[in-house]
């Protein structure tokens, strides 16, 4: 069993939905949790970075851990065309160095 | 803004041949990364280093060595291509102040080994 689990779709929905990507993850050490979008041929863009349960909210975009359950969310409201792309959760331990990703959700926004 | 630069794009070399990839950063990060990015697989650590002159063996580091002789620059050397070394190659850095900074992205090496 892979220590983060993701979706990878791919996932399709209509200009304006809102759009839910989760991850659920088996190291009840990790404490650091991140999301990160990647269009075609680019590289990863740090998108939400969060520490511990709770929610953070950065316009458009929601991030929600529930370490109880060892789930974490990404909600897009509004989604747009240009939110089109691959997104991968990434998460480590305290002072851990090294990040554990999940294999990524292809997201597509259609207009 | 963090900048990691990859020094090429898209790339293609030879079996056999000696490769070299090259990662600059700009924000005098004390950690780099070296990743591979394959359909299916997601990333995977191929090494990583946290100080100059210093490196740790990540998940997949076979067939693979690193280089820091400067605190902004960290190279991935693949020692004697093979065709099973053709991915993405991405880099990352972060820094180790004020603990747990997140890593930030190059936008990847496209490398084909023929």
């Amino acid at each position: 069993q892979k220590e983060v689990e993701q979706d990878p779709g791919p996932l399709s929905v209509p200009e304006g939905a809102i759009v839910s990507l989760n991850c659920t993850y088996s190291n009840s050490a990790f404490q650091y949790f991140m999301w990160y979008r990647q269009y075609s041929r680019k590289g990863p863009e740090l998108l939400m970075y969060t520490y511990s349960s709770g929610n953070k909210e950065d316009g458009r975009f929601t991030a929600q851990v529930d370490k109880s359950s060892k789930y974490i969310s990404l909600f897009i409201r509004d989604s747009q065309p240009s939110d089109s792309a691959t997104y991968l959760c990434a998460m480590k331990g305290q002072g851990a160095q090294k990040l554990v990703f999940g294999q990524g959700t292809r997201l597509t926004i259609n207009p | 803004d963090v900048k990691v630069t990859q020094s090429s794009r898209y790339l293609v070399k030879r079996t056999g041949e000696k490769v070299f990839l090259e990662c600059v950063q700009d924000m005098d990060h004390e950690n780099m990364f070296w990743y591979r990015q394959d359909p299916g697989l997601g990333l995977r650590l191929i090494y990583f280093s946290y100080d100059v002159k210093m490196k740790e063996k990540g998940d997949i580091p076979e067939g693979y060595s690193v280089s820091r002789e400067k605190k902004e620059r960290f190279s991935l050397i693949l020692e004697s291509a093979s065709t099973n070394q053709t991915s993405m190659y991405l880099c990352a850095s972060s820094s180790s102040g004020s603990g747990n900074q997140p890593q930030h992205f190059g936008d990847g090496t496209r490398l084909s080994i023929l």
